[in-house]
């Protein structure tokens, strides 16, 4: 069955420096999606990634698919304490059905002012 | 407002004693899907609907039954919960597939003793 691995699994960085969160998948990705989550609360759509190479950006979040489609990164540029949250990558699961979804088992961000 | 609302947030409850979360969109969505969040295992699928009257099997389902008689609900049933069934559960929801932005609810908080 597909895997995705995040990491790291939790990081801290001072405000205003930059990061970046890996996702990798054990299989040919077909729909990479990340999501944000503050603690205890529900996701928050962030992007959809679908072809090899694809890269796009939301403010000051930009997320790459790499060109095999096994590899994703999430990077934040000039960090702020409102970017401080749990990050999931997830993607179409391989159950047979296009409905399925799996997920990565996050990287928790803290920001220190 | 466009939004994704479960009830209970909050429930104790004893083991073998049925109980329902209930899930409700108001987007017109016909993706719907529940997951369960814990711990070092991430958010996993339980179970997702493509459309009224059409259900499938996510990755862990064993426990739980769901119905989708109407576009907007999809309630969440465990007909004879266990401890392992403790979990914070989250429905969701989405225009078409998982391949669209999935709205997420607030979350149900549930403890089974």
């Amino acid at each position: 069955s597909q895997e995705l691995e995040q990491s790291p699994q939790s990081l801290i960085v001072q405000e205003g420096k930059n990061l970046t969160i890996n996702c990798t998948s054990s299989k040919t990705l077909y729909g990479l999606y990340w999501y944000k989550q503050k603690y205890g609360e529900g996701l928050i759509f962030l992007m959809m990634l679908q072809k090899g190479g694809e890269e796009k950006s939301h403010e000051k979040i930009t997320a790459k698919l790499d060109e095999k489609k096994q590899q994703s990164s999430l990077h934040i540029t000039a960090s702020q304490p409102s970017h401080a949250g749990i990050y999931l990558c997830g993607a179409d699961g391989y159950g047979g059905s296009q409905g399925n979804l799996i997920f990565g088992k996050g990287t928790k961000l803290s920001v220190k002012p | 407002e466009a939004q994704v609302t479960q009830n209970p947030r909050y429930l104790i409850t004893v083991t073998g004693k049925k109980l329902t979360v209930t899930c409700s969109q108001n987007m017109n969505h016909e993706y719907m899907s529940w997951y369960r969040q814990d711990p070092g295992l991430g958010l996993r699928q339980i179970y997702y609907s493509m459309n009224v009257e059409v259900t499938d099997k996510g990755d862990v389902p064993e426990g739980y039954k769901v119905s989708r008689k109407e576009k907007r609900n999809f309630p969440l049933i465990l007909e004879s919960p266990s401890p392992n069934q403790t979990s914070l559960y989250f429905c969701a929801s989405s225009l078409v597939g998982p391949s669209y932005e999935q709205y997420f609810g607030p979350g149900t908080r549930l403890t089974v003793t």
